[in-house]
């Protein structure tokens, strides 16, 4: 069965840390990876991920997949208080159009 | 990215009723998809809502519970039916862009008592 893991599940900081996101995956015909932040009620989307080693970047946080490892990690350098949110972690195959959706990274950045 | 709103934003309902939501898009797509979080979790997908086509529902979900329209290809409804305390969730629709990515409405939060 296809399944996504993020790690930690929840995770306390103070402003200025830098932290690191993990989410591994097992699915057949792996096509992409997403990173979405939610911090009310909407996910709002942050980077699609399909190619190993290739670093993707906005602002304080970037993402990379390996695909030899079946991960990939998000990071979030100089946390402000305003990352605090649910990261989530999504993937699809080959197989359908569906996302299949990891549990989440609960964030609290704490001034 | 495609703008979605959804409607309502929030609502308290007694057991028993049935909420509509209501989802639109501000360009033609093929596929709405609607969520449910409950809370502490992560998203479940209730079903997929193709225009001119009964929606495609999950393990799960029933149609008599959660029944979708899709009369166009910018709008959606899901109703939730007879509802329980159980069902208190946020409900998401997202609609899926060219390049595999979905992008999600503003969410309703429902609270049933």
């Amino acid at each position: 069965e296809d399944k996504v893991v993020q790690s930690p599940l929840s995770l306390v900081v103070h402003e200025g840390d830098t932290v690191t996101l993990n989410c591994s995956y097992e699915v057949t015909n792996f096509r992409s990876l997403l990173w979405y932040k939610q911090e009310k009620k909407a996910p709002t989307f942050l980077f699609m991920l399909t190619s190993s080693g290739i670093e993707k970047k906005s602002g304080r946080l970037s993402s990379i997949l390996d695909k030899k490892e079946l991960s990939s990690i998000l990071n979030i350098t100089a946390t402000q208080t305003g990352d605090s949110a649910i990261y989530l972690c999504a993937v699809t195959a080959d197989s359908n159009y569906q996302l299949i959706w990891g549990a989440g990274t609960k964030l609290i950045i704490k001034p | 990215s495609a703008v979605i709103s959804q409607k309502p934003s929030r609502d308290i309902c007694q057991r028993g009723t049935s909420l509509t939501i209501q989802c639109q898009v501000d360009s033609q797509v093929t596929m709405m998809f609607w969520y449910r979080q409950q809370p502490g979790q992560s998203l479940t997908l209730i079903a997929t809502a193709n225009q001119g086509s009964e929606a495609t529902y999950e393990s799960g979900f029933v149609i008599d519970k959660f029944p979708i329209s899709r009369p166009n290809l910018t709008f959606s409804t899901l109703t939730v039916s007879n509802m329980s305390p159980e069902d208190s969730s946020i409900y998401l629709c997202s609609v899926d862009s060219s390049t595999d990515t979905q992008y999600f409405g503003p969410g309703t939060r429902l609270t049933v008592l």
